[in-house]
């Protein structure tokens, strides 16, 4: 069984605080890994994606892996009450019969 | 530059009936994938469509079907409708497939309910 794990949250942070979202993965031949935001009735809207270990960052928000550890998170700087949503982490296990596996996201919620 | 887009938007069905969702992806793109998404939960993957042929698909029963037009539309077919086929099932774009396929695009969503 190929999955993505997330802390279903919620996650409560106060604007302007860094909010941690992780996620892990148990197919470690997986290659490319996706975080989305969903607000709620909307659809998953893609926020960063990441290939190779480390960091990457995009303004507000820096994604880390560990494909060692089989880990991916992803950090929001300066959290906005805008940030409140739901986080999706996706991974990419095309090897293993589906193409992108979803974790069950986890609900951010940044208090003003 | 257009996005993704779903049709229709709301739909309600009656169990036993057959349901027919369209997407045309994002200008440029080639490949479409469809989710189903219960509430409260991650998107699950259905099926993926490249080159008008089905790729790659997940744990779902031979009721749902789909098709991928030359245009590189796609429409999701579900027969037999269950009262547990009520989700928001969503359409997804990219550009390949593969291992390293870049990211998918997400449409705004159809949310079907089965009575």
């Amino acid at each position: 069984q190929k999955e993505v794990e997330q802390n279903s949250g919620p996650l409560s942070v106060p604007e302007g605080a860094i909010a941690s979202l992780n996620c892990t993965y148990s197919d470690r031949g997986s290659q490319s890994f996706f975080w989305y935001r969903q607000y709620s009735g909307k659809s998953p809207e893609l926020i960063m994606f990441i290939y190779s270990n480390g960091d990457k960052e995009d303004g507000r928000f820096t994604a880390q892996l560990n494909k060692a550890s089989q880990y991916v998170s992803l950090l929001i700087r300066d959290s906005q009450p805008s940030d409140s949503a739901t986080y999706l982490c996706a991974v990419n296990m095309y090897n293993y019969g589906q193409n992108f596996v979803f974790g069950p996201g986890t609900r951010l919620s940044v208090l003003p | 530059d257009a996005g993704v887009t779903q049709s229709p938007t709301h739909l309600i069905k009656t169990r036993g009936q057959q349901v027919t969702l369209r997407c045309s992806p994002k200008s440029g793109h080639d490949t479409v994938s469809w989710y189903q998404q219960a509430l409260g939960q991650g998107p699950q993957f259905i099926f993926q469509y490249y080159e008008e042929e089905e790729r790659q698909r997940g744990n779902f029963p031979d009721r749902f079907s789909g098709h991928q037009f030359p245009n590189y539309s796609s429409e999701l077919n579900v027969n037999a409708l269950l009262l547990g086929d009520s989700a928001l099932y969503l359409c997804a774009s990219s550009l390949g497939t593969g291992q390293f396929t870049y990211a998918q695009y997400f449409g705004p969503g159809t949310r079907l309910t089965v009575t």
